[in-house]
């Protein structure tokens, strides 16, 4: 069966460091995203692709980047880790036909 | 930006009782989805609504799409203990986009 994968599913890392997160997905997706998860904030998209070698900011992109080297995947790089950046992430793909968003199972990051 | 508010943001119900969560967009929307997160989960494709003034059912759950296309709202009969979770709308502002625009979330938690 076709799923979304992420990993590491719990990280804990120091400020300053430079953490990677994971995405993989095999429903063969054109379009992938990232959402952080905050109390009080819902789902706040952090950077999304709709293909190979395309990215794109999304509402809160500061400190983060990603890039897109093939179908299935999309890490999410924290170039250097900061307090402010202990969440929940979210991992998600869609297709251009129907739209609907598969989510991951989410990464649990907490920077110390 | 685009923003989409969600009321309330928490909600406590006896069970049997009927829920309903509400999204105004502050611009009108192309389409409107629906998710479901179950606590410590993440979130599930619920429906999605794209004609102006359109109603579908799913069991229990009713989903209506204003006629104006800038809100949306979900409601619940009767709900039962595994309707618990936090329920997402989320807005797709421009026809053909991918991305989407979630809600702050309702927590509905239920009194057996």
């Amino acid at each position: 069966d076709a799923e979304i994968t992420q990993s590491p599913r719990h990280k804990i890392t120091e400020t300053g460091r430079q953490v990677t997160l994971a995405c993989h997905q095999t429903w063969n997706h054109n379009n992938m995203f990232w959402y952080r998860q905050d109390l009080g904030h819902g789902l706040r998209l952090i950077h999304y692709s709709y293909g190979v070698h395309d990215t794109n900011k999304g509402e809160v992109s500061d400190g983060y980047s990603v890039s897109r080297s093939n179908t299935e995947d999309l890490p999410l790089t924290l170039e250097s880790a900061a307090s402010s950046q202990t969440s929940v992430y979210f991992c998600a793909s869609s297709d251009h036909t129907y739209n609907e968003q598969f989510f991951g199972p989410g990464t649990r990051l907490t920077v110390l | 930006g685009q923003q989409v508010m969600q009321i309330p943001q928490y909600q406590h119900v006896q069970e049997g009782e009927d829920f309903t969560t509400y999204c105004n967009s502050s611009t009108t929307l192309s389409n409107i989805q629906w998710y479901k997160q179950r606590p410590g989960g993440h979130p599930v494709f619920l429906i999605q609504l794209v004609k102006s003034g359109e109603v579908k059912k799913q069991k229990r759950l009713t989903f209506q799409f204003g006629e104006a296309k800038k809100n949306s709202s979900l409601h619940i009969t009767a709900t039962q203990t595994t309707d618990v979770g936090t329920y997402f709308c989320a807005g797709n502002p421009i026809q053909g986009a991918q991305k989407l625009v979630f809600g702050q979330g309702t927590r509905l938690t239920i009194n057996p």
